[in-house]
């Protein structure tokens, strides 16, 4: 079968790192997505990795295990504006994306 | 402004009532999708379409149809809304062809069936 999971929710510190842990199970896949959804918007794209190996992008970045069947993404730098739902991704074999429930990140001064 | 867009921002439906969303996109992408969102479980896939002319079924299709008569709209039609289908719909779209598969979402249509 399929799964992916998250945490439910992280607390963390205006100026401090981050990281945002996503499991996953699939017998086949074709890439791993993570997006940012503020509280009543649409998700945003944040990055995609494919390969094993680390995607960075300004202050956030992800990194990928294929062989162990997760990523995290990494958030640098925290600031208020970062407070958001952290969704979590994997592309199927059939090219569908299977979601996770998402990470609330709560920020605090 | 290049981007997709939906419609209505939200709604409140009676229950047995028919009900179509729309949603179009202006970024000539071959294939779109409609999710739905409910608190404390990730986004479901109900309907999507690879290309102009075909369909097929995501996690939770039943209680809805779409179609997609060309590449720019993509209506998703409840036949007799349950409260059940409360929730939040969001449509997405993508350019597969392409080498990140990127979905862009809209910005979403809120839904209460009483």
């Amino acid at each position: 079968g399929q799964n992916i999971d998250q945490p439910t929710e992280m607390t963390a510190t205006e100026g401090a790192i981050v990281q945002i842990n996503c499991t996953y199970q699939t017998s086949g896949f074709n890439g791993l997505f993570w997006y940012q959804q503020h509280a009543g918007e649409a998700p945003t794209f944040l990055s995609y990795n494919v390969l094993d190996g680390l995607e960075e992008k300004g202050r956030f970045s992800s990194f990928l295990s294929r062989s162990k069947g997760y990523s995290n993404l990494l958030l640098k730098e925290l600031q208020m504006k970062d407070s958001a739902s952290y969704l979590c991704a994997f592309m199927d074999s059939n090219y569908q994306l299977i979601w996770g429930a998402g990470t609330k990140l709560i920020i605090k001064p | 402004i290049a981007g997709i867009t939906q419609a209505p921002t939200s709604q409140i439906l009676a229950a047995g009532r028919r009900m179509t969303l729309r949603c179009t996109q202006d970024m000539r992408h071959n294939a779109m999708y409609w999710y739905r969102q409910d608190l404390g479980l990730g986004l479901r896939l109900i309907h999507y379409s690879n290309t102009a002319g075909t369909t097929g079924k995501g996690e939770v299709p039943d209680g809805y149809s779409v179609s997609r008569a060309n590449t720019d709209d993509f209506p998703l039609t409840l036949a007799s809304a349950v409260p059940s289908q409360t929730s939040v719909y969001f449509c997405a779209s993508s350019d597969s062809s392409g080498s990140s598969n990127e979905q862009f979402f809209g910005p979403g249509t809120r839904l209460t069936v009483l």
